[in-house]
């Protein structure tokens, strides 16, 4: 069983605000990064796959980094939005192994 | 367009009861798979198929049955629930007839909020 982390756990931003968070995944034998999105009350949805180190995908005010060398992603939020509220999900395949999820990041932006 | 339809959406049982939690794809993927979300902790897979007739074990498999009718459905069975159980149940989809292949992005139903009293 992989051990994937994200931080923070849970965050809080003004409207407007930019934020960042974390994910990390074990850096060997890696195949792919998932981001999600999962609003309360609705299905997750997926944002992002990454494959290659150095990678980086954009989706209007929301991009992503991946580092498959170190072991970290970062997913970025510009000029957040309150409907930008949602619980965002990484998740990494790596060799053998099925695709494995972190605890999440809770992002709350107050308007 | 429904992609992943999920019943029910809540339940509560009592300790010992059974019951089945229904999964359609209208997406004519390949494999599916049932997770569990339990707060502070990422999705847990429980069971997953690569195609219809074969199922495998996730990390959490015990307690639990499943079953692929046919390449759309893919069920959940609780056959003597336990409070440990309480959880809320995720089925999702992906093309790929691999579950290991990296770039295999999942379609997720809307949860099933189950209660085990």
């Amino acid at each position: 069983i992989l051990n994937v982390e994200q931080s923070p756990q849970s965050l809080h931003v003004q409207e407007g605000d930019s934020t960042n968070f974390t994910c990390s995944f074990p850096s060997s034998n890696f195949y792919a990064l998932h981001w999600y999105r999962w609003e309360t009350a609705k299905s997750p949805e997926a944002l992002f796959v990454m494959t290659l180190n150095g990678d980086e995908k954009k989706k209007g005010r929301i991009s992503a980094t991946l580092n498959t060398k170190e072991g970290y992603s970062y997913l970025y939020i510009k000029g957040s939005q309150p409907e930008d509220s949602a619980t965002y999900l990484c998740a990494s395949n790596n060799a053998g192994n099925m695709l494995t999820f972190g605890g999440g990041t809770r992002l709350m932006v107050k308007p | 367009n429904a992609g992943v339809t999920q019943t029910p959406k809540f339940q509560v049982l009592k300790t010992g009861q059974s019951m089945t939690l229904q999964c359609a794809q209208d997406m004519n993927h390949n494999s599916m798979y049932w997770y569990r979300q339990d707060p502070g902790m990422g999705l847990r897979l429980i069971y997953y198929s690569a195609s219809e007739g074969t199922t495998d074990k996730g990390e959490v498999p015990n307690g639990y049955n499943v079953s692929r009718l046919n390449k759309r459905e893919f069920s959940l069975r609780l056959e003597s629930a336990a409070p440990s159980q309480t959880s809320v149940y995720f089925c999702a989809s992906s093309a790929g007839r691999s579950p290991f292949s990296g770039a295999n992005v999942l379609t997720f139903g809307a949860g099933s909020r189950l209660t085990v009293l």
